[in-house]
């Protein structure tokens, strides 16, 4: 059963807004959407998360979807730092309700 | 604050070798998590602890086992190492279930031979 579904790569240029799109249609009805990223050899890091309503803070901001089944990510200018495997999680039976990460999506920031 | 730390960074083991991870927090988080990551892959929970005393399996439990004796410390052991537990290791913690940040260590890179 699919859980999350996320490009396996995408690409931007510096400076430029980026939008990380997640598929997660088996998601709950409480269940938060969260986002984690993996910088190249560390472990992963909170972004952001939310339920319903758009969310930002002073890293991105979370767009979801009116049915819940995917949102995005805005990375409203990216730069080199921001060269990371991003991760859209929610909390699954399978993991005793903690958090599935999925494979994520690798965003390379072109300079 | 160090913040989440483990121990060791690196390790080599051959199979049927045994030996125990360490995993330190300095936040009082009730919650803490031991994550596997393979090549490529995406993290995968191996047993987590809603607090001290308590241990539960997650997605991947097999071959693994854990003990919370210290609120602060979460140990992941491996009895008989084998080659498919070649993988780099993440701690992790939280402050409750409800709470939505994880705090992740910088990882242990384990190659068992």
């Amino acid at each position: 059963d699919a859980k999350t579904t996320q490009p396996n790569s995408m690409e931007s240029n510096e400076e430029e807004p980026v939008h990380l799109p997640c598929n997660h249609s088996t998601i709950s009805g409480t269940d938060y959407i969260h986002w984690y990223r993996q910088l190249p050899s560390q472990g992963p890091e909170y972004v952001i998360h939310g339920l319903t309503s758009n969310v930002n803070n002073r890293m991105a901001s979370l767009a979801i979807a009116e049915d819940r089944k995917s949102s995005t990510l805005i990375l409203h200018r990216a730069t080199l730092r921001d060269a990371a495997v991003y991760y859209c999680i929610f909390r699954h039976p399978n993991t005793g309700n903690q958090f599935y990460f999925g494979t994520g999506t690798s965003l390379t920031v072109i300079p | 604050n160090a913040g989440v730390t483990q121990t060791p960074k690196f390790r080599v083991l051959k199979t049927g070798q045994s030996m125990t991870l360490l995993c330190a927090q300095d936040m009082n988080h009730e919650y803490m998590y031991w994550y596997r990551q393979d090549p490529g892959m995406g993290l995968r929970l191996i047993h987590y602890s809603v607090g001290e005393g308590t241990t539960a399996k997650g997605e991947v439990p097999d071959g693994y086992n854990v003990s919370r004796l210290k609120k602060q410390n979460f140990l992941l052991g491996l009895e008989s190492a084998a080659p498919s537990q070649t993988s780099v290791y993440f701690c992790a913690s939280s402050y409750e279930r409800g709470a939505e940040t994880q705090y992740f260590g910088p990882g242990t890179r384990l190659l068992v031979l």
